[in-house]
């Protein structure tokens, strides 16, 4: 089975920009995740959506927003982008209905300047 | 709320030495489950381990055991014979559950370097 795969890998944007990250899970997982990771505030949740609806959302700006498709793959974006915003964006799947692990794609390095 | 602790911020070793990765946490929850995951310099997080709040029996996969106590809040890792391939950060996670939805809440990782 193919793990979870995120797109780009590496994004270099300039502060006021917008970004558009993508998420496809692993095939049969209905729930996909955001989080953040930075070296000063560690890793973060941003969101989870299943069935195209939001369920859970962490302390972000409005900025921040994500969308879910029929087909479970996700992308988040950011708006107006920060240099604070420079991150490792990891996105993680697994299956719903239950506590049942993540697992996360290789991330996309934001780098905003 | 929830929250994780990992002490050790960086652990060196040589290859062979046992190594132990501590993790405590605090929640209110009676039931929750706690992770294990490795962040190899690729940065990928790999799930090692899942473990559920109301079984509090040790793990062992291999050179990978983990120890399990509720009373002190504790859920340590130990890798046995430690190689160089171990050498990753490890993240311990409670998740925190709802209808629906899992968050993980993350401790700050331990930095593993193992040396041949």
């Amino acid at each position: 089975k193919a793990g979870v795969t995120q797109t780009p890998r590496y994004l270099i944007k300039t502060r006021g920009q917008q970004v558009t990250l993508s998420c496809s899970p692993i095939s049969g997982h209905r729930s996909v995740s955001w989080y953040q990771q930075t070296p000063g505030q560690g890793l973060q949740f941003l969101f989870e959506y299943f069935s195209e609806t939001q369920r859970n959302k962490g302390n972000f700006p409005g900025r921040f927003s994500g969308r879910q498709f029929s087909n479970s793959r996700s992308e988040m974006n950011v708006s107006t982008l920060e240099l604070g915003d420079s991150a490792l964006y990891l996105c993680a799947s697994r299956i719903a209905g239950g506590p049942y692990e993540q697992y996360f794609g290789p991330g996309t390095r934001l780098t905003v300047t | 709320a929830q929250k994780v602790t990992q002490a050790q911020t960086e652990i060196s070793v040589v290859e062979k030495e046992d190594v132990t990765l501590d993790c405590v946490y605090e929640t209110r929850d009676t039931t929750y489950y706690l992770f294990w995951y490795k962040q190899p310099p690729s940065g990928e997080l790999v799930f090692l381990i899942r473990r559920n709040s109301f079984d509090e029996q040790n793990e062992i996969s291999g050179r990978y055991s983990w120890n399990f106590q509720k009373s002190t809040s504790s859920f340590n890792f130990t890798i046995t014979a430690s190689q160089v391939v171990d050498s990753a950060v490890y993240f311990c996670a409670l998740s925190e559950e709802g209808t629906g939805f899992q968050k993980l809440v993350f401790g700050t990782g331990t930095r593993l370097l193992v040396s041949p």
